[in-house]
C-alpha cells in the first residue's frame, strides 16, 4: 500500500492557461474522488469515479473542468482557461467498495497569477 | 441536507494540556463520521471513524472521539497534547446520494500548541 499520490505538488500558471493534474489511487481501490480546498475552508466535493465511470459531478465543476479515469486506474483533472478563482488545493482521495473511509493524497496546490 | 459545523476556528493549548475539538453534524439517520488531520501543505490523514456501536472510538496518535446522538456531536479529544499535534483538524460526515457517497467537511479547527 503506497498510498494516494498526486502530481505535481505545486503548479503556478498564468490566467487563461490550461493545467492538468494527475492522481494515482491506492491500487486496489475502485472509487476515486476529487475535492477542492480553498484557504480557511474544508475540502469540497468535485467529482466521483467508480472504476472508469464518472458518476457524479458537483455544481462547483464548471464547463472549464474535466476529469477522466481511463481504465479505472489513475485519474486526471484538467482546468481550461484558468481563472484566479481557481487557485486552491486540489485533493484526490480513493476508497474501496468495502468501506466509507477515503484516503487522501498530498494534494496539488494551484496558483493562478 | 447534511452539514458539519466546527464552532472553533482556532484553538491554542499548552503542551501537555488536554484538548477537545468540537464538531456538530446535521444528518437525518445514523451518521458515519470521521476526523481528519492536515499538516501545513499536506493532504488529510484519517484519525478515526464512527460507524456504529461503541460511542467512544479510539484513533491514531492517542486521539479519541465520542459520538453523542442527543447533541448531534462528535467531539475529538486528547488527554495530553504534543507539539507535533499542531495542525488543522477536520470533522466530516458521509453523505449518500444516488448510490454513491461523498464526504461533507466542516471548515476546520486550527490547533496551535505552546511549549
Amino acid at each position: 500500500d503506497t498510498g494516494v499520490s498526486q502530481d505535481p505538488r505545486h503548479k503556478i500558471t498564468k490566467r487563461g492557461q490550461n493545467v492538468t493534474f494527475r492522481c494515482d489511487p491506492i491500487s486496489e481501490h475502485n472509487r476515486l474522488y476529487w475535492y477542492r480546498q480553498t484557504l480557511g475552508q474544508g475540502p469540497e466535493f468535485l467529482t466521483y469515479f467508480q472504476n472508469e465511470a464518472q458518476l457524479e459531478k458537483s455544481r462547483l465543476l464548471s464547463d472549464r473542468f474535466s476529469a477522466e479515469r481511463p481504465k479505472g486506474s489513475f485519474s486526471t483533472l484538467e482546468i481550461q482557461r484558468t481563472e484566479q478563482g481557481d487557485s486552491a488545493m486540489y485533493l484526490c482521495a480513493s476508497s474501496s467498495n468495502r468501506g466509507y473511509e477515503q484516503y487522501f493524497g498530498p494534494g496539488t496546490r494551484l496558483t493562478v497569477t | 441536507a447534511q452539514s458539519v459545523t466546527q464552532p472553533d476556528i482556532h484553538i491554542t493549548v499548552s503542551e501537555g494540556a488536554s484538548l477537545e475539538l468540537r464538531c456538530n453534524y446535521s444528518y437525518g439517520a445514523t451518521p458515519y463520521l470521521f476526523w481528519y488531520v492536515q499538516s501545513p501543505g499536506q493532504g488529510l490523514q484519517l484519525l478515526l471513524k464512527y460507524f456504529s456501536g461503541d460511542t467512544l472510538v479510539q484513533g491514531i496518535k492517542g486521539f479519541e472521539a465520542e459520538f453523542k446522538r442527543s447533541q448531534s456531536s462528535f467531539n475529538l479529544r486528547k488527554p495530553s497534547v504534543h507539539w507535533s499535534d499542531a495542525a488543522e483538524y477536520f470533522c466530516a460526515v458521509v453523505a449518500f446520494s444516488g448510490g454513491y457517497n461523498k464526504l461533507i467537511f466542516g471548515a476546520g479547527t486550527r490547533l496551535a500548541v505552546h511549549p
